[in-house]
């Protein structure tokens, strides 16, 4: 099955600064790739999501991208601020498939 | 309005007891799920169903039986619990979109404390 590791495991930034968080997958039959943003005493939430067929996504100050040959995608947050201290997760899934296949989480806490 | 809901949202009780979890989804969902989080936020799923019937029976132990009345709910049932069932359970549910993907709702979360 699906085997997705994500890195860091913490990340502490300054407010202002840049977090990007690292995403690998094992499957190279998977082609989509979620990222879920999860605070404190939540749920996961949706806040982007890329497909195979596409190497970058831009939304506001988050961005993801996607290396398809060396199975790899990241999420980056720009000009970060205290509303984004949260767990982050990664997934990635096959087509046609539900199982939704999650990275480990990384926390990020964003310093005032 | 609450898109994925979920009951209780607490529950603390003793080794051996048998305790229920309730979700319900008003999106029109066909596809509902149970998840459980450890204490490292490890997400790791455990059941779907679609359309009332299981697709996914991940490798969890046969005291933990879901049941899924209807499209619109997913209950979770847990017989003689232990204490390494202590976690969060979130439900979820979804759609597939058009371009295939299968984009997950999750509810706020079910924090069992066993005893």
């Amino acid at each position: 099955g699906e085997n997705v590791e994500q890195h860091p495991s913490t990340l502490s930034v300054q407010e202002g600064d840049s977090a990007v968080i690292k995403c690998t997958y094992s499957d190279s039959a998977s082609n989509y790739f979620p990222w879920y943003k999860q605070e404190l005493g939540k749920g996961p939430q949706l806040i982007i999501d890329i497909r195979s067929n596409v190497g970058e996504k831009k939304d506001q100050r988050i961005a993801v991208t996607l290396n398809k040959t060396a199975k790899h995608f990241s999420l980056h947050i720009t000009e970060t601020q205290p509303e984004d201290s949260a767990v982050y997760f990664c997934a990635a899934s096959n087509p046609g498939d539900y199982k939704l296949s999650f990275g480990a989480g990384t926390t990020v806490t964003v310093r005032a | 309005d609450t898109a994925v809901s979920q009951t209780p949202k607490y529950l603390v009780t003793q080794m051996g007891n048998d305790k229920s979890i309730k979700c319900e989804q008003n999106l029109g969902h066909d596809t509902m799920y149970w998840y459980k989080q450890d204490s490292k936020k490890f997400l790791k799923i455990m059941f779907s169903y679609n359309n009332k019937e299981l697709i996914i029976n991940e490798t969890v132990p046969n005291r933990f039986s879901p049941k899924s009345p209807d499209k619109a709910h997913l209950n979770l049932h847990i017989n003689s619990l232990e204490l390494g069932d202590s976690a969060v359970y979130f439900c979820a549910s979804s759609r597939r979109q058009g371009t295939g993907a299968n984009v997950l709702t999750f509810g706020a979360g079910s924090r069992l404390t066993v005893l």
